[in-house]
């Protein structure tokens, strides 16, 4: 069964420093994708970087990119030069392919506050 | 607008109560999820559909709670005789693809409080 960890229920990091967000992952598909989310006190859910198992580099977005060790079945994100819009709680996600499609299930998120 | 709307954006019952929770994907998504998250924590999977597929109904908490989704578009999460524990914001997501590389485009949710 497919299954997302996220270790750290809360992070501190000055802002204009980088800060990585640990995510690990299990699932027996070779087909799947990671996703990371980040969700403000409004409680919107925004996406941020999606990264596919077969995918050779890592992804990037701007500001954030996935540490991706699929050996290691860890998706880390990591957001450079922090903004204080930046604290807010951040999902990590994952969607299998094979016989259970499209199902995404969530990691219970890390808290993330940007210190001036 | 363009994005996932759900209505209502609160609701607040009383125990016993049944509850309707609507959803309104983006056009043109075949997938369509929902989540039920507590207050501080994560997303807690309820139910997907795709396309014209049998719905994964394995998230589902208990036979209280149903969903459908008619002609491929609008769902509606049902809550039968609620329950305190039920109080939770329910969200609703939508992708353009079922498959496991389409990134799920979410609703503002709605919130649930059972008194």
């Amino acid at each position: 069964a497919q299954k997302i960890t996220q270790t750290q229920p809360g992070m501190f990091v000055q802002e204009k420093e980088a800060v990585t967000l640990d995510c690990t992952y299990d699932t027996s598909d070779p087909s799947y994708g990671l996703f990371w989310y980040k969700q403000p006190s409004s409680g919107e859910m925004i996406f941020l970087i999606y990264q596919g198992s077969y995918d050779q580099q890592n992804a990037t977005e701007g500001r954030y990119s996935l540490n991706f060790q699929k050996a290691r079945k860890s998706a880390n994100l990591v957001i450079s030069a922090s903004q204080l819009g930046d604290s807010a709680m951040y999902f990590c996600a994952m969607r299998e392919g094979g016989g259970n499609t499209g199902k995404l299930i969530f990691g219970q998120g890390t808290t993330l506050q940007v210190k001036p | 607008g363009a994005g996932v709307s759900q209505s209502p954006s609160n609701k607040v019952t009383e125990k016993g109560k049944d509850v309707e929770l609507r959803c309104d994907p983006i056009s043109g998504h075949t997938a369509l999820y929902w989540y039920r998250q507590s207050l501080g924590q994560g997303l807690e999977f309820l139910i997907y559909f795709q396309g014209n597929s049998a719905p994964d109904k394995s998230g589902l908490p208990s036979d209280r709670f149903s969903a459908e989704r008619t002609g491929g578009s609008v769902s509606t999460l049902t809550i039968q005789r609620t329950q305190q524990e039920d109080s939770a914001v329910y969200l609703c997501a939508s992708s353009p693809r079922g498959d496991w590389t389409g990134e799920l485009f979410f609703g503002e949710g709605s919130r649930l409080t059972v008194l």
